[in-house]
């Protein structure tokens, strides 16, 4: 599976837009790009996931860059509750899931 | 509830002890997992099953015996374990190996004293 790279943390204020960035440089053609959340002690939720197209749901949407090198993943408005680490994870589809150290989103009142 | 129970929540246990850690989904998956957490470092997936065979055995040490009765139930047996064992032990399960989400438990916080 293709590494990649998150900020160890981030800040964002509450109700304001929250922009987590990945970039998976070593991307295969057939991989999908996946993000899940954890909050502390808890087991991680699945977010979001996509192959090229820009996608969105309830919780996020995910923006992928047309070579499909980085993502961002976009919280639109922030709350206290999406204080969590956010793990962006590049995996085919006949692969398992392998998570890295992710980034601790910390969204301030 | 996101639909896979672990049983117990927490449990410290001796190094001589023998326990099982429970994990349960009616989520109509077929494929379920076992991860671990330790202290400040990534999950580390440790065993894998697909419609009740194991398909992966990630070099983990014999202490830690899976057994996958049905494609609901997942145990992880316990035994004779180490103090550096103490961590965060995770269930999760998917439609099938290739399917996109996993759905995960709470977890079992596991110390070893």
């Amino acid at each position: 599976d293709a590494k990649t790279t998150q900020p160890t943390s981030m800040d964002c204020a509450e109700g304001r837009a929250a922009n987590l960035p990945c970039n998976h440089s070593t991307i295969s053609g057939n991989e999908y790009v996946y993000w899940y959340r954890q909050i502390h002690s808890q087991g991680p939720q699945y977010i979001i996931h996509g192959l090229k197209n820009n996608e969105t749901n309830e919780m996020a949407s995910l923006i992928i860059t047309e070579d499909r090198k980085s993502s961002t993943l976009i919280l639109p408005h922030a709350t206290l509750r999406d204080t969590a680490v956010y793990y962006c994870i590049v995996r085919a589809l006949s692969r398992q899931l392998t998570f890295g150290s992710g980034t601790q989103l910390t969204v301030l009142p | 509830e996101t639909g896979v129970t672990q049983t117990p929540r927490h449990l410290v246990m001796g190094m001589t002890n023998k326990k099982s850690l429970k994990c349960e989904q009616h989520l109509g998956h077929n494929a379920m997992y076992w991860y671990k957490q330790s202290a400040k470092k990534p999950l580390e997936l440790m065993f894998v099953y697909n419609f009740k065979e194991q398909t992966e055995n990630n070099s983990v040490p014999s202490r830690f015996s899976p057994e996958c009765p049905n494609s609901s139930h997942l145990f992880l047996h316990l035994h004779t374990l180490q103090p550096e064992d103490s961590a965060l032990y995770l269930c999760a399960s998917s439609q099938d190996q290739g399917n996109y989400g996993y759905t995960f438990g709470s977890g079992t916080r596991l110390t070893v004293v």
